[in-house]
């Protein structure tokens, strides 16, 4: 089955900036979206095709694709951005979904 | 203003059909590119897409329980309804309903219904 590959954790310094990186060899040619969980919550659409971001979301969460990964990047962060991060998108057909395992993103 | 329900018991026994309802508001089903897809979360575990429905009727279901999911659209009343056959205490998790938007994926979450699988 395709996987979506993500680290378990980040940490990082408020104020600093915060990477989590997604890989999978379908990557090229589908797009990858990501999701923002609180506990407790629902997820929300934080990046969507790559490096859009929707309404309302802050500017310091910005997205960008290479090759087979995509990356996820909050700049400045903040101690509200302490959430879990999945990225999502689907395999070479584009019918099925997948989402990431995942990622902690834990401010110090 | 778009906003998506989840319904359906909070307790199923094993070996038992789970049937989830999900209610819709602000977007038809019925407007070319939209889809429902329905996703799961064990307790402390990551997100698993289960399946979609799109505005054309065509489904599509995670290949690890494809045998067990049936995915069902109701136009005129707002609803995608899933059942899940052969309940088991490891499908115990909350199951969202998204809306899935041409341009910008899943755009928008119910709030989940958390199924405890146990006798």
């Amino acid at each position: 089955s395709y996987e979506l590959t993500q680290p378990p954790s980040v940490s990082v310094s408020p104020g600093q900036t915060a990477r989590i990186t997604c890989s999978a060899d379908a990557l090229p040619k589908q797009y990858a979206y990501w999701y923002q969980q609180k506990p407790g919550q629902a997820p929300v659409l934080v990046i969507y095709k790559d490096s859009e971001r929707p309404s309302g979301i802050p500017e310091r969460f910005s997205g960008s694709s290479s090759g087979t990964t995509v990356t996820l990047t909050i700049s400045g962060v903040q101690a509200e951005d302490e959430a879990d991060y999945y990225c999502q998108s689907a395999d070479s057909s584009g019918f099925y979904r997948v989402f990431g395992g995942g990622t902690k993103l834990t401010v110090l | 203003q778009v906003t998506l329900r989840e319904s359906g018991p909070a307790l199923v026994k094993p070996t038992q059909t789970l049937t989830l309802t999900c209610t819709f508001s602000g977007f038809s089903l019925s407007t070319s590119g939209m889809c429902v897809s329905w996703i799961r979360q064990p307790p402390g575990k990551a997100l698993e897409w289960l399946a979609l429905i799109d505005w054309d009727d065509d489904k599509y279901y995670s290949t690890s329980l494809k045998t067990r999911l049936t995915i069902s659209k109701d136009t005129s009343k707002n609803q995608v309804v899933l059942t899940m056959t052969n309940m088991d205490p490891v499908d115990t998790a909350t199951y969202y309903c998204a809306r899935i938007s041409p341009e910008r994926g899943l755009d928008y979450w119910g709030q989940g219904t958390l199924v405890t699988v146990s006798s």
